[in-house]
């Protein structure tokens, strides 16, 4: 089955506390996105990488990094610098960097201990 | 803000009946695509129109688009309990570096049976 893989679930973070969120893909995809969503906000663009060992900022990066190290992964550290981490977050992937579909994985969600 | 609005925020219809939610933006556009979400997943793409396209059609959905009003419609016919979800427009801006897409914030539709 081809698709985009989340992990966890749901993931508790405590004060002070890194955590990651796994996004794997499986559909040969060169770009990859984070999102986070609030209620009533819609989508937010947290990071987006176009190719292997490249990413870029999206609107809300502050808090949050990202590696690219394989093409099928794209892990997402939500540092304890994000001080309002509660969210769903979402990844996505599309064939190339153009502005084609992107496919979602279900979504974590993030929650403050 | 580069991102699309949708309207209503909200809309609640019997089975069967049509309904229609629309989609406003305030830059010029290469495409504009239209999302579907259940309650607590990942966003599955339904349609995507180009902007040179006027309609589209894909089983019971026909997306309309006007370029000179800056606006597009989502009109599901028929609809069915199972099409209670949100839905959302994205837009793949003219002139956007990332190649990125702008989601809206969505319409909440609840069918009744």
């Amino acid at each position: 089955d081809g698709g985009i893989t989340q992990s966890p679930k749901y993931l508790f973070r405590k004060e002070g506390q890194n955590v990651t969120l796994s996004c794997e893909q499986n559909l040969n995809h060169d770009a990859m996105y984070w999102y986070r969503q609030d209620p009533g906000q819609g989508l937010r663009l947290i990071y987006y990488s176009q190719i292997v060992n490249d990413f870029q900022k999206g609107d809300i990066a502050e808090g949050y990094s990202v590696s690219r190290e394989k093409k099928e992964s794209f892990p997402l550290t939500v540092t304890s610098a994000q001080k309002n981490p509660t969210a769903f977050y979402l990844c996505a992937s599309s064939i190339d960097g153009s502005q084609e579909t992107q496919y979602f994985g279900p979504g974590t969600r993030l929650l403050v201990l | 803000s580069q991102q699309g609005e949708e309207d209503p925020q909200a809309l609640s219809i019997q089975e069967g009946e049509n309904a229609t939610m629309n989609c406003s933006y305030k830059t010029s556009i290469n495409n504009l695509q239209w999302y579907r979400q259940n309650s607590g997943r990942g966003l599955v793409h339904l349609i995507l129109i180009r902007s040179n396209e006027r309609e589209k059609h894909s089983g019971r959905l026909r997306v309309t688009l006007d370029t000179s009003k800056k606006s597009s419609s989502l009109l599901i016919t028929a609809s069915r309990a199972a099409d209670t979800a949100s839905y959302f427009c994205a837009t793949g801006n003219r002139g956007s570096t990332l190649g990125r897409l702008y989601f809206g914030r969505g319409t909440q539709l609840t069918v009744w049976p």
